[in-house]
């Protein structure tokens, strides 16, 4: 099955540093990539996806980057906000067209950034 | 609105004890998933289903069971509930698409 693997665990930057998070994943057929920001005490959210048939994905300060025949990809953050303090979740996927899904997400990412 | 809802928020229980953590989602969507987030924030997949009457299990172990009788319900039942299970458990209501829509949670507490 799908392994997911995350890093850093942990993450501190300056407010306005940029924050990278990595993720490798295992199973080729995988084509779904999504990200999830989780706030304490609440929720997964998610935040931005990206599928196989490209390679990098922005929307305002955040984007992802895709490298399928590494199988790894990175969730960018550029100008980062106190308010961006959270976990982060990377998760993979096969389609929905593929009759076999299962979301498997990595161990997390918690991002600290300080004033 | 449409949106995923878990019930009860918080349980505490005693050892032995049987529960059952309620899911409703009024999106519609065929395929739910339930994870079980321990402290240190990772998540599990213990339970998913590709519709009505379609339960599998998940990567990691669980002595829970589900069922999946209607669309819009997704009830995760422990017979016999121990200290180990505690911990935060999370339904998710899966869009066409892939994307997750995540409830509330359940922080459950076995003492």
């Amino acid at each position: 099955g799908e392994n997911v693997e995350q890093h850093p665990s942990t993450l501190s930057v300056q407010e306005g540093d940029s924050a990278v998070i990595k993720c490798t994943y295992s199973d080729s057929a995988s084509n779904y990539f999504p990200w999830y920001k989780q706030e304490l005490g609440k929720r997964p959210q998610l935040i931005i996806d990206i599928r196989s048939n490209v390679g990098e994905k922005k929307d305002q300060r955040i984007a992802v980057t895709l490298n399928k025949t590494a199988k790894h990809f990175s969730l960018h953050i550029t100008e980062t906000q106190p308010e961006d303090s959270a976990v982060y979740f990377c998760a993979a996927s096969r389609d929905w067209n593929t009759g076999f899904q299962k979301l498997v997400f990595g161990t997390g990412t918690r991002l600290l950034v300080s004033p | 609105e449409a949106d995923i809802y878990q019930t009860p928020r918080y349980l505490v229980i005693g050892t032995g004890k049987k529960i059952t953590l309620e899911c409703s989602q009024t999106m519609g969507h065929d395929k739910m998933y339930w994870y079980q987030q321990d402290p240190g924030m990772e998540l599990h997949l213990i339970h998913y289903s590709y519709g009505v009457n379609s339960t599998e299990k998940g990567d990691l172990s669980s002595e829970s069971t589900v069922s999946r009788i209607r669309t819009e319900h997704f009830p995760l039942t422990l017979e016999s509930a121990r200290p180990s299970h505690t911990s935060q458990y999370l339904c998710a209501s899966i869009e066409g698409t892939m994307k997750a829509f995540f409830g509330q949670g359940t922080r459950l507490t076995v003492v």
